[in-house]
């Protein structure tokens, strides 16, 4: 299957600092989306992104679609308490309905 | 209020003895799908179902055995677990979109369920 490779895996932060975390596909893919996992609960869709080139912001998070459609990146300003999850990245492939997850980024925010 | 239902929350079997769990979704997706949570491996898909009576093998599917046949419900069986299936196991659901490439990726996802298999 598809391989997606996230970093990094774990972060540790001050509140107020930026966040930023990546995830490369050894393929194409036509989708890239970004959900968040709280603590205890199903991970939630934060962004998707359906173009090469796009970004798209949700609050203070921005994600990208890299040019060669191998890649993405989240960011998160001025990182709060309630940031705290893991964030995961998911790609779709062009031809297929069906989603690969990264491996997740584990981020901690100190008060 | 819209969303998908997982039962039970915790679970702790011995190996060999058959299990189920239970997923519902009160949103009319006709895609729903099992993914299980291993730290260092993110979610890995274990089955799928693009709409009633049609269900398909994710990436992990040896083990499980998967049933749709309503539109809301698709549990996830357990024929015989074995310690390796210990994992966190998500139910999640979507609609179908217009078919094709964007099934199944605005994912709503259960609350989950932990197993723990002696």
């Amino acid at each position: 299957g598809q391989q997606l490779n996230q970093s990094p895996q774990s972060m540790f932060i001050q509140e107020g600092e930026d966040v930023s975390m990546n995830c490369t596909s050894s393929s194409i893919f036509n989708t890239w989306l970004w959900y968040k996992q709280d603590p205890g609960e199903g991970p939630v869709l934060l962004i998707a992104l359906y173009k090469a080139g796009e970004l798209t912001s949700n609050g203070r998070l921005t994600a990208q679609f890299g040019i060669t459609r191998k890649d993405s990146f989240l960011n998160i300003s001025a990182s709060i308490p309630s940031d705290v999850g893991i964030y995961f990245c998911a790609g779709q492939e062009t031809s297929g309905s069906r989603l690969t997850f990264g491996e997740g980024t584990q981020l901690t925010v100190n008060p | 209020e819209a969303q998908v239902t997982q039962n039970p929350r915790y679970l702790i079997t011995v190996t060999g003895k058959k299990l189920t769990v239970t997923c519902s979704q009160n949103m009319n997706h006709e895609y729903m799908s099992w993914y299980r949570q291993d730290p260092g491996l993110g979610l890995r898909q274990i089955y799928y179902s693009m709409n009633v009576e049609v269900t398909d093998k994710g990436d992990v599917p040896e083990g499980y055995k998967v049933s749709r046949k309503e539109k809301r419900n698709f549990p996830l069986i357990l024929e015989s677990p074995s310690p390796n299936q210990t994992s966190l196991y998500f139910c999640a659901s979507s609609f179908a979109g217009t078919g094709g490439p964007y099934a199944g990726e605005k994912l709503f996802f259960g609350s989950g369920t932990q197993l723990s298999v002696l």
